[in-house]
């Protein structure tokens, strides 16, 4: 199946530093990429839609100046936490969408990373 | 109430056993995915249907649209297969999968 990774794997950073997170499509070519964010013993929450090329779509509620989200190639998307607050630790999670196949899109989902904010 | 409900919330079982996940939800789909989540936080996507049934190993998936309703089945269940198994629906009626809508996820626990 396809695969999707994302980079780090975990994070530990201290209050008021930037971060970048990366995911990136490695069999596939992905126009469309989700972010989603995941609490302890949550179901996961879409942050945004990034579309490549074009500037991401946020849900209602997530802050687009503090969560910048870049999708500067088919296979990579980035997530960068800015000035970033103990609150914002928290599970990360992309998804990639596969070419549209017999009617379907897949989704295949990134391994996550963890941010810890001290 | 949630447009994706899933049952049980919590579920333990010994080396073996059958498993049933059910998941209903109230909204129009064109696929169901059921996802797999292990302690360490990374997803797994197990199947994506949108009628009948499909079978992965010792996973079975069936969805019927008339009810609204999919079931996940694990035949004999292994400690290895504990973990959270989420139900996500895409809603509309195209082929469109822009956004999920997740279930809460039920948390499978095999005992040896």
């Amino acid at each position: 199946g396809a695969v999707v990774s994302q980079h780090p794997s975990w994070v530990i950073c201290k209050s008021g530093t930037s971060v970048k997170i990366e995911c990136r499509s490695l069999d596939f070519q992905a126009t469309t990429m989700f972010w989603y964010r995941q609490f302890p013993k949550q179901s996961l929450m879409l942050m945004a839609t990034s579309n490549e090329g074009s500037k991401a779509t946020y849900e209602q509620g997530v802050e687009k100046d503090k969560f910048l989200i870049n999708h500067a190639s088919l296979t990579l998307s980035t997530l960068t936490v800015t000035s970033a607050h103990p609150e914002d630790s928290s599970f990360y999670i992309c998804s990639a969408r596969s070419s549209r196949t017999g009617g379907y899109y897949e989704q295949y989902f990134g391994p996550g990373t963890r941010l810890t904010v001290t | 109430k949630n447009e994706v409900e899933q049952s049980p919330q919590n579920l333990t079982a010994q080396e073996g056993e059958f498993i049933t996940i059910n998941c209903s939800y109230s909204v129009g789909i064109s696929a169901l995915h059921w996802l797999q989540q292990h302690p360490g936080g990374g997803i797994v996507s197990l199947f994506m249907l949108s009628s009948g049934k499909k079978k992965h190993g010792r996973l079975i998936a069936t969805i019927n649209i008339q009810e609204k309703h999919s079931s996940l089945h694990i035949t004999a269940s292994h400690p290895r297969d504990s973990a959270v198994y989420i139900c996500a629906v895409s809603p509309g009626a195209f082929y469109n999968t822009d956004k999920l809508i997740f279930g809460t996820g039920t948390r499978l626990q095999v005992f040896p």
